[in-house]
């Protein structure tokens, strides 16, 4: 079945520096993409989107691009400030079985000021 | 307001018992789904539904049966519970249209001493 590697699992960056969180997946019918943040305590969140047909996506202060020869998605948030701290994680689906979607461990970044 | 309501909030459970997790959509979604989130293994999939009826299922131990006695409901019981079970259950959901994200609950706290 799917597996999705996310690195690192756990990221430190001062405030307005770049963080770079990275997934590897290994379904070639992986077709649907998606960032999702949950801040301490609380549930996850959807950060975005993407399909397979497009290989660059920016969202408020970060991007997310899908290198899919590689079968890459990264999130890269920009001038990362306090309020990034989180943790992040991808997620895949394929579009053979679109109800399974499939996690990575996760990412926790903190930003430090 | 939420809009996919999971309770308890927190629970703790003595060894040997068993326990319903109770989750409850009102976004109108036709799949739901339970994921299952601690240290050791951060947001596993458990179950996806469809239509009230399996769709897919992940866990290993016959201890977790998912009920669901409608459209929008999906509950989780837990039997026979182990101090391995601690972890915070979320519960999710989705249309059913390929490509959409998932929207979580905000998880239930499992404790099992």
């Amino acid at each position: 079945g799917e597996q999705v590697e996310q690195r690192p699992p756990h990221l430190s960056v001062r405030e307005g520096d770049s963080a770079v969180i990275t997934c590897t997946y290994t379904d070639p019918n992986s077709y649907y993409f998606f960032w999702y943040k949950q801040e301490p305590g609380a549930s996850l969140q959807l950060l975005m989107k993407v399909f397979s047909s497009t290989e660059i996506n920016e969202g408020q202060g970060f991007t997310v691009l899908l290198n899919k020869k590689d079968k890459r998605l990264s999130l890269n948030l920009t001038a990362a400030h306090p309020g990034d701290s989180a943790a992040y994680f991808c997620a895949v689906s394929a579009n053979t079985n679109a109800y399974k979607v499939i996690f990575g461990k996760g990412t926790h970044l903190h930003v430090l000021p | 307001d939420p809009k996919i309501i999971q309770k308890p909030k927190y629970l703790v459970a003595v060894t040997g018992s068993e326990k319903i997790l109770i989750c409850e959509q009102y976004l109108g979604h036709n799949a739901m789904y339970w994921y299952r989130q601690s240290a050791k293994k951060p947001l596993e999939f458990m179950f996806s539904y469809s239509y009230q009826k399996l769709m897919d299922n992940q866990t290993a131990s016959s201890r977790f049966q998912p009920q669901s006695s409608k459209k929008n409901h999906l509950d989780l019981q837990i039997t026979a519970l182990k101090p391995d079970d601690s972890a915070t259950y979320f519960c999710a959901s989705s249309p059913r249209t390929e490509g959409t994200e998932v929207f979580f609950g905000k998880g239930t706290r499992l404790t099992v001493v």
